[in-house]
């Protein structure tokens, strides 16, 4: 069955780079997405990489997509207070409608 | 452009009372999703409904829950009698692009006493 797995939490100092990892089972992923939420706020997307590519870098965010182990990560450059929040992996899978499975998130803190 | 609003943000009722909540999308956005997030878990999925197709409700966990959208725009979620376990937060996102990113609400946040 599809399942998305996460490490459930994550403390970085202000400033260091932070990487937030993700496994997926389902081969057939199509696109892989990262969200965040802030505490009481819906998710906001913050990329997605197409399962054909392997990086994908967007200002501070870069996303590495290892197909062959299934593994997604990251990366937070420079990492802010403000980045704070909970990070959830997701999954579009062929055939699947179009709903996303998600990781349970991790929580990333930032420590000044 | 305005984004996704639910409403209402924050819902409590009694157990055994039915409930109702609004989700509307971003204006032009065919594809319309809820999902229930319970406390300390990941995003479950409810129901999709894509233009005039027939609904995918084949992730509403009982037949006390149901939802309809009208005129392709708003969606309305109902729990009919609900339960304790019905405590959550219940985002809808909404979507149109080919990369199927979906742009979520805020929530609404169901506590069911």
């Amino acid at each position: 069955g599809e399942d998305v797995e996460q490490s459930l939490f994550l403390s970085v100092r202000e400033g260091d780079s932070s990487v937030i990892n993700c496994t997926y089972t389902d081969s057939s992923s199509t696109y892989l997405y990262w969200y965040k939420q802030e505490p009481g706020a819906g998710l906001q997307l913050l990329t997605y990489i197409f399962s054909n590519m392997d990086m994908k870098q967007d200002q501070r965010l870069t996303v590495l997509l290892n197909k062959k182990d299934k593994h997604l990560s990251l990366r937070i450059a420079d990492t802010q207070t403000g980045d704070s929040a909970i990070y959830f992996c997701a999954e579009s899978i062929v055939g699947s409608q179009g709903n996303l499975i998600f990781g349970k998130g991790t929580k990333l803190s930032v420590k000044p | 452009g305005a984004g996704v609003s639910q409403s209402p943000s924050n819902k409590v009722t009694e157990k055994g009372k039915d409930v109702e909540l609004r989700c509307d999308p971003i204006s032009g956005h065919t594809a319309l999703y809820w999902y229930r997030q319970s406390l300390g878990q990941g995003l479950e999925f409810l129901i999709y409904f894509q233009g005039n197709s027939a609904p995918d409700k084949s992730g509403l966990p009982s037949d006390r829950f149901s939802a309809e959208r009208t005129g392709g725009s708003v969606s309305t979620l109902t729990i009919q009698r609900t339960q304790q376990e019905d405590s959550a937060v219940y985002l809808c996102a909404s979507s149109s692009g080919p990369y199927n990113e979906q742009f979520f609400g805020p929530g609404t946040r169901l506590t069911v006493l």
